[in-house]
């Protein structure tokens, strides 16, 4: 078990560019779960795949927000046009199915800043 | 829907003291809650957790959590605060069931003063 991992950890674009994401999930978990973290707030939740199927998400996931789980392993998570709202920390959290599902793991985040 | 208040963004203890940080929860079920700990530019640890059963949880490093439903409570507690401790804590409500959608407060940032 070496825990959730993402890549890359820190991301300087300008803004107007795509950027995308990586989260690879405990090996075991088929839940996962992307959150935004901006300075001086909680973890908001994004969204929520069971596998490879995307079930929840957030309103705060815009149209040019995407995320992916194409094989129920790891996912990707892509945004178009950054914009400067969009500087925050992306957490990636897994969690399994059975037994303690409701403890989710969280990945050291990817920190993107938008110039 | 489910919130959190955390009461206090940020908390200073001199080491040795009592590490008190409170939270207030709002759930329309029985909740699942949870105290996570940060470092910084880390991810988000868990340090406990109180689903079902015993309202007094014991966590990690020292730490532990009473459940008061009267008071719709779930405050952080330890006896001694370490310099290690120093880090932003956050609590966190979930609805139960199969699928944990968590709802996180605005974190506490503790100080532990030499």
């Amino acid at each position: 078990d070496t825990g959730v991992s993402q890549d890359p950890r820190h991301k300087i674009t300008k803004r107007g560019q795509n950027v995308t994401f990586r989260c690879d999930p405990i090996s075991e978990h088929n839940r996962l779960y992307w959150y935004r973290q901006t300075l001086g707030q909680g973890p908001e939740f994004l969204t929520y795949f069971q596998n490879e199927a995307q079930l929840e998400k957030s309103r705060l996931l815009s149209d040019r927000f995407s995320a992916e789980r194409p094989k129920g392993s790891f996912s990707t998570l892509e945004i178009q046009r950054t914009e400067q709202g969009d500087s925050a920390m992306y957490l990636c959290a897994s969690s399994s199915a059975g037994g303690n599902s409701y403890e989710q793991y969280f990945g050291p985040g990817t920190r993107l800043t938008v110039t | 829907a489910q919130s959190v208040t955390q009461l206090g963004s940020h908390v200073s203890v001199s080491e040795g003291a009592l590490v008190l940080l409170r939270c207030n929860y709002s759930s329309s079920v029985p909740p699942y809650l949870f105290w996570y700990v940060q470092y910084p530019n880390q991810g988000l640890q868990l340090l406990l957790k109180y689903t079902t059963g015993a309202t007094l949880v014991k966590g990690i490093n020292g730490f532990e959590a009473e459940f008061k439903k009267s008071e719709t409570s779930f405050h952080l507690t330890k006896p001694s605060a370490h310099m290690s401790d120093a880090a932003e804590y956050f609590c966190a409500v979930s609805e139960g069931g199969g699928y944990q959608k968590v709802t996180f407060g605005t974190g506490t940032k503790l100080q532990v003063i030499p």
